[in-house]
């Protein structure tokens, strides 16, 4: 499979646990986005990575939340503390250069905060 | 606060007809639009993106921009069934704006045979 790849694909946590989440883009792609998605709504812009930098992040986005890109390759998001408003489906994307935006998005992983 | 409009519908248009979604955006400094697809309980799939006023067509899909209008739309001729999903219009600032893309709520389109 070349696609975006997303693990875990759901995810059931209690209120005030940590979370990981892991992409995996395609592999020539140097951009990576991770969105954030409620029923109903459009994707939320979370963060941005042009190779291993992390070139934009929402203001929108709490101190919880950290991501890393290391070497350029995969990624992860953590959310620290995660609380009830936190349950989303979390997506990542990539493209290669030029001004498309997320070309390709993985099929996300779905967070329950209970 | 930058937004997109659409219109979540749902749409609904007979096997065979144009299609018709429409989005507006309020930062009169984007620079690039985008056409999602969004199947029900799938992620979105990027169909078009429209950089200059006029009209981009690709295949049945026709993208349309009007920045004076702050309007962008996507037509979708001989709508088929496969066409139901969710489309999602997404803008994207230019100058210091990054490059977040800001999206809509979409528009739900039912194509009925």
């Amino acid at each position: 499979d070349t696609g975006v790849s997303q693990d875990p694909r759901h995810k059931i946590t209690k209120r005030g646990q940590n979370v990981t989440f892991r992409c995996d883009p395609i592999s020539e792609h140097n951009r990576l986005y991770w969105y954030r998605q409620t029923l109903g709504q459009g994707p939320e812009f979370l963060t941005y990575f042009q190779n291993e930098a992390q070139l934009e992040k929402s203001r929108l986005l709490s101190d919880r939340f950290s991501a890393e890109r290391p070497k350029g390759s995969f990624s992860t998001l953590e959310i620290q503390r995660t609380e009830q408003g936190d349950s989303a489906m979390y997506l990542c994307a990539s493209s290669l250069g030029g001004d498309r935006g997320p070309a390709f998005f993985g099929q996300g992983t779905r967070l329950t905060v209970v | 606060q930058k937004e997109v409009e659409q219109n979540s519908g749902p749409l609904s248009v007979p096997e065979g007809a144009i299609a018709s979604l429409n989005c507006t955006y309020s930062d009169r400094g984007s620079q690039s639009f985008f056409w999602y697809r969004q199947y029900s309980g799938k992620s979105p799939e990027l169909i078009m993106f429209i950089y200059s006023n006029g009209d981009k067509e690709d295949g049945r899909f026709t993208a349309q921009l009007n920045k004076a209008s702050q309007y962008v739309s996507l037509l979708i001729r001989d709508s088929q069934p496969s066409d139901s999903a969710t489309y999602l219009c997404a803008v994207k600032g230019g100058g210091q704006a990054g490059t977040a893309l800001i999206f809509g709520k979409g528009t739900t389109l039912s194509v009925s045979s």
